[in-house]
């Protein structure tokens, strides 16, 4: 099946720092991807919705000038977290969908980033 | 937007089947009924998919009623690799696909 991977797995930093996750898909070319948080106990919510080459969209409530989305390519999306605080703190996902096809209908999701600001 | 109710938590006997319900009263005519599931502390991976007719895969059958307005996960086999948070969800019908998770069902699976 296809994979979608995440760069770090986890991260540690100073409130005020910024944070960059990256999400790739290994073995397609990911149309659109997705980004989610996932607070302790809670289930995912969407963040926004990026396609390569294009602005992502943001879900209502996400400042987009604190979440930074860059969709430089097809298999790579980034996340950066600028000026992290503590309720920044919580467990970020990303998902891919393919190309048109046999892939399409299917949401492939990396195994996450846990990020914790101090 | 369509929503889906789920039991909070449902529990099994390992090897005994798990029938996880779903309702979404207020779906429309495409969308799309899919099942994901998420393990402790990993990102959630895709279970099954259906619309109209009943779908079997290799992890698990999708029940779907013939009004639409629920529908049943089936586990036929429950190991303790199954335990995890089930999500039933609606796709919006748009071209991004966009994925609403909801809180799911946790399934417990005793030994």
């Amino acid at each position: 099946g296809a994979v979608v991977s995440q760069h770090p797995s986890w991260v540690i930093c100073k409130s005020g720092t910024s944070v960059k996750i990256e999400c790739r898909s290994l073995d397609f070319q990911a149309t659109t991807m997705f980004w989610y948080r996932q607070f302790p106990k809670q289930s995912l919510m969407l963040m926004a919705t990026s396609n390569e080459g294009s602005k992502a969209t943001y879900e209502q409530g996400v400042e987009k000038d604190k979440f930074l989305i860059n969709h430089a390519s097809l298999t790579l999306s980034t996340l950066t977290v600028t000026s992290a605080h503590p309720e920044d703190s919580s467990f970020y996902i990303c998902s891919a969908r393919g190309l048109a096809g046999v892939f399409s209908y299917e949401q492939f999701f990396g195994p996450g980033t846990r990020l914790t600001v101090l | 937007d369509a929503k889906t109710t789920q039991p909070n938590s449902m529990e099994s006997n390992e090897e005994e089947p798990v029938h996880l319900p779903c309702n979404h009263s207020t779906i429309s005519g495409t969308d799309y009924i899919h099942w994901y599931r998420q393990l402790p502390s990993q990102g959630p991976e895709y279970v099954i998919h259906g619309l109209t007719s009943n779908v079997n895969n290799r992890m698990a059958s999708l029940a779907i009623a013939e009004d639409r307005k629920s529908s049943t996960l089936i586990l036929h086999r429950a190991t303790l690799r199954d335990a995890a948070v089930y999500y039933c969800i609606l796709s919006l019908g748009s071209n991004d696909y966009k994925l609403s998770f909801g809180a799911g069902t946790t399934v417990t699976v005793r030994a």
